[in-house]
């Protein structure tokens, strides 16, 4: 079982929609969570960090449930903008050694 | 802006060469990575620093070699390349260690190819 599993998707909807994404990890231990975007060939940059309270941030929306060991980004009224490949990334101290696992990612392509 | 910068951009090796990717990032981070990206298989980390002068082992780090002499850079080895080191080498660094909820900075990546 992967550390960090997302669905790979593609998830295709159109303009406007709303869409979901989830991940889960199989590390109770983790600490840090968080959501980048990779767009086609590019580097991975940080959407948004995912705090225990959850948060938002404009159209963007990520929960944490530690009891269930999933997150999720939620994206209101998509743009064509959206479209790019959205990583799960999970932190945690491994007998002392930092660990980061990314997600494989869940592609978007939003639509007009 | 430079933010962290990665060279050379693009590479062809042979089997059994050697190279050195160069990681430099001008942000004043302590912290700094170097991750492989292959399709389907997501970033995994292959060697860290958490100061000039210090490395630590990742996910993946047989085949690879670093150092940090210098603050600002991290040196990514490959002394004998194999064709499953081709992949996209990304390098990252932080302020803070990744477990304080500190974003990473990546750099725009190194596609190599090893024939």
């Amino acid at each position: 079982r992967k550390e960090v599993e997302q669905d790979p998707g593609p998830f295709n909807v159109p303009e406007g929609a709303t869409v979901a994404f989830n991940c889960t990890y199989s590390n109770s231990a983790s600490q840090s969570f968080f959501w980048y975007r990779q767009d086609c060939r590019k580097e991975p940059k940080l959407l948004m960090s995912v705090y225990s309270s959850g948060n938002e941030d404009g159209r963007f929306t990520a929960q944490l449930n530690r009891a269930s060991q999933y997150i999720s980004l939620l994206i209101r009224d998509s743009k064509l903008s959206d479209s790019a490949t959205y990583l799960c990334v999970v932190t945690h101290l491994d007998t002392g050694r930092r660990a980061l696992t990314f997600g494989s990612g869940t592609r978007l392509q939003v639509q007009p | 802006n430079a933010g962290v910068t990665q060279t050379p951009k693009f590479r062809v090796l042979k089997t059994g060469q050697s190279m050195t990717l160069l990681c430099a990032q001008d942000m004043n981070h302590e912290y700094m990575y170097w991750y492989r990206q292959d399709p389907g298989m997501g970033l995994r980390l292959i060697h860290y620093s958490v100061g000039e002068g210090t490395t630590a082992k990742g996910e993946v780090p047989d085949g690879y070699n670093v150092s940090r002499l210098k603050k600002q850079n991290f040196l990514l080895g490959l002394e004998s390349a194999a064709p499953s080191q081709t992949s996209v080498y990304f390098c990252a660094s932080s302020l803070r260690d990744i477990t304080s909820n500190q974003p990473q900075h990546f750099g725009d990546g190194t596609r190599l190819s090893i024939l």
